[in-house]
């Protein structure tokens, strides 16, 4: 069965920083490229960044450039996202997922950005 | 890529055939995939590459179209399908539609 368990999220204070994990099982990780997703509270599903089956490509979406770092580990089969100078646009639920036609997805974890 | 999903809200009434429709901004070549997500869960694939069905969804969905206007149909609403709708393109990176909440009448 396929699992994609995120974890790390919770309360943390504007311009303060934040690492999400997303703990792989049931696929071989390594051969796929992966993404995280956010989705702000009742609005819809935000791309945030993309990496490639082996780490050597990422990709971000403007507003987090910069500020977010997406990684992997695939001896560990785990994703990560390093967000750094966070603001309160960034409160979201953070979603791990493959971006492509497989459509494994996470449970989410929720950030809040708050003071 | 921009996607554009419509309406943003529609009611309908058990057993009804509803129809759900996304525009891409440019030739996504068919690699688009539709979601659905009720309250407070992920989202969960129902159609990929445009019109293929996941695995133990219902047959009542199915899914259409080519390069940029796609739809997704419902044909004949159950009371569990109220839920939003999302589709997502994943010819270039990946960009969601803004998504459409299915209710009852």
């Amino acid at each position: 069965e396929v699992q994609l368990v995120e974890s790390g999220g919770g309360l943390v204070q504007p311009g303060r920083s934040m690492k999400l994990s997303c703990a792989a099982s049931g696929f071989t990780f390594s051969n796929y490229g992966m993404a995280w997703v956010r989705q702000a509270p009742t609005k819809g599903l935000e791309w945030v960044a993309t990496i490639s089956y082996d780490g050597s490509s990422t990709y971000y979406r403007d507003s987090v450039k910069g500020r977010f770092t997406i990684s992997r580990d695939n001896a560990k089969s785990t994703l990560y996202l390093q967000m750094n100078s966070l603001r309160s646009e960034d409160t979201a639920t953070y979603y791990c997922t493959t971006p492509g036609p497989e459509g494994y997805w996470g449970q989410g974890t929720l950030v809040t950005v708050s003071s | 890529i921009q996607m554009t999903q419509s309406p943003s809200l529609l009611s309908a009434s058990v057993g009804d055939r509803v129809t759900l429709s996304c525009k891409a901004g440019q030739n996504i070549n068919n690699y688009l995939a539709w979601y659905q997500q009720k309250l407070g869960e992920a989202p969960k694939l129902l159609i990929y590459n445009a019109n293929s069905l996941q695995t133990g969804i219902p047959s009542r969905f199915s899914g259409s179209g080519s390069g940029t206007d796609f739809t997704l149909t419902i044909s004949s609403l159950q009371p569990e399908d109220v839920a939003t709708y999302f589709c997502q393109q994943y010819n270039s990176w990946t960009t969601f539609g803004g998504g459409t909440k299915l209710e009852l009448k």
